[in-house]
């Protein structure tokens, strides 16, 4: 079964923190993804990785950044935390053209 | 620009009817259309996709070039299928996917 692994389940933070998500999958999949998923407005996506070194902007990557440095590992970094990147942070991979992602369990995220 | 509306947030119905979740689609080519589930406490997975032409569950969803739509149906629903759906759809490239906002399936005994 493919695994992905987000590091943390819940996280606290306050305004004007720089946070790191991380995300591990073991699967040698090339495609990784970062989406938040918020009541009402489903899931969408801040950035994608087709590659190591190489991302795609999302919809919404305004205050994200990412980092894939190994091909199994994709970061998703908020800068300066603000009240409203409150959220579920899902993390996820796929081969190349599949479609079929896998996700991580996800990471909610609090900023006070 | 690729677009999904899924109208209902939320859809309740007694175990033993019929059920479908609605979902429709803006997309200028060929679209690869999908739906997604959560189970409470679980992770977002698969359920099924247009392009296999499975059942998966007793679920089954046809794409309608026509209407845009691709909808999910089940004839008769269990309880155990209440959870969180989202259609989803993917381009040309067939990597990014556009998700709906979702619509929560309660089914009552």
């Amino acid at each position: 079964d493919v695994k992905v692994t987000q590091s943390s389940r819940y996280l606290v933070k306050r305004t004007g923190e720089k946070v790191f998500l991380e995300c591990v999958q073991d699967m040698d999949h090339e495609n990784m993804f970062w989406y938040r998923q918020d009541p009402g407005l489903g899931l969408r996506l801040i950035y994608f990785s087709y590659d190591v070194k190489m991302k795609e902007k999302g919809d919404i990557p305004e205050g994200y950044s990412v980092s894939r440095e190994k091909k199994e590992r994709f970061s998703l970094i908020l800068e300066s935390a603000s009240t409203n990147q409150t959220s579920m942070y899902l993390c996820a991979s796929s081969v190349i053209a599949q479609g079929k992602l896998f996700f991580g369990s996800g990471t909610q995220l609090s900023v006070l | 620009a690729q677009r999904v509306t899924q109208p209902e947030k939320l859809l309740s119905v007694f175990k033993g009817a019929p059920v479908e979740l609605k979902c429709n689609y803006s997309y200028s080519g060929s679209p690869e259309l999908f739906w997604y589930v959560q189970y409470s406490r679980q992770r977002l997975q698969l359920l099924l996709r247009h392009i296999s032409r499975e059942s998966i569950k007793g679920f089954t969803a046809d794409l309608n070039k026509g209407e845009t739509s691709f909808h999910l149906k089940k004839p008769f629903a269990q309880e155990e299928d209440s959870a969180m759906y989202y259609c989803a759809l993917s381009g040309s490239s067939g990597d990014k996917l556009t998700f709906g906002t979702g619509t929560r399936l309660a089914v009552r005994p």
